[in-house]
């Protein structure tokens, strides 16, 4: 049984450009979460989806945007990347109504 | 919204002695806090969780506590080996989504 997958593993970009960061959630899971963790810092919530909507979202702008698949996996897009946007994305799964996440190894996002 | 603060930041200790980290949290309706375990450049892998309606849990040398009246809850580890070095998050959750503490990055010297 595959874990929480995620790709791309590391990928550069610079700024003003997008980014398009791809997750498939455990098997069974059908919620999928987004954070971000910039280097020394705690996960920080970004959104989360279930039934291919965005039903939470946390304190990021407009640039963060994403979207859920009829097959429960999910992207993450960014817009006009900054260098703050540096960070490793992390992408976190569960089954409905379960606390438990799992999370994935996540996309390390360097923008130059 | 849900507010994590962790404690202490950075931990050092002698293989063989316990290690404790402390959080706070500030929503009462948190009912879900779990404790996770993060590798240099890994994911962050759950080592153990606590409800609001227990007040401790136990799994071998960890071990989590949890005072809801003062909103505080703490990881204790045992009999610390060097393989438990990591950076360990907790967090809290309840009607809002997992929010994490700053991390505590362990420290076991042998």
């Amino acid at each position: 049984d595959a874990g929480v997958t995620q790709s791309p593993t590391h990928l550069i970009k610079t700024r003003g450009q997008q980014v398009t960061l791809r997750c498939s959630p455990k098997s069974g899971h059908d919620t999928v979460s987004w954070y971000q963790q910039a280097l020394g810092q705690g996960p920080q919530f970004i959104f989360q989806y279930y039934e291919e909507e965005e039903r939470q979202r946390g304190n990021f702008p407009d640039r963060f945007s994403g979207h859920q698949f009829p097959n429960y996996s999910s992207e993450l897009n960014v817009n006009a990347l900054l260098l703050g946007d540096s960070a490793l994305y992390l992408c976190a799964s569960r089954a409905t109504y379960t606390g438990e996440l799992f999370f994935g190894e996540g996309s390390r996002l360097t923008v130059l | 919204g849900e507010n994590v603060e962790q404690h202490p930041s950075t931990l050092s200790v002698q293989e063989g002695d316990s290690a404790v980290i402390k959080c706070t949290y500030s929503d009462s309706a948190s009912n879900y806090f779990p404790w996770y375990k993060q590798e240099l450049g890994k994911r962050p892998q759950l080592i153990i969780d606590i409800r609001s309606n227990v007040g401790e849990k136990k799994d071998q040398r960890i071990a989590v506590t949890l005072n809801k009246t003062a909103k505080h809850f703490s990881l204790h580890i045992t009999e610390t080996q060097p393989e438990d070095s990591a950076v360990y998050f907790c967090a809290a959750s309840g009607n809002t989504p997992l929010v994490f503490g700053k991390g505590t990055r362990l420290s076991v010297i042998a």
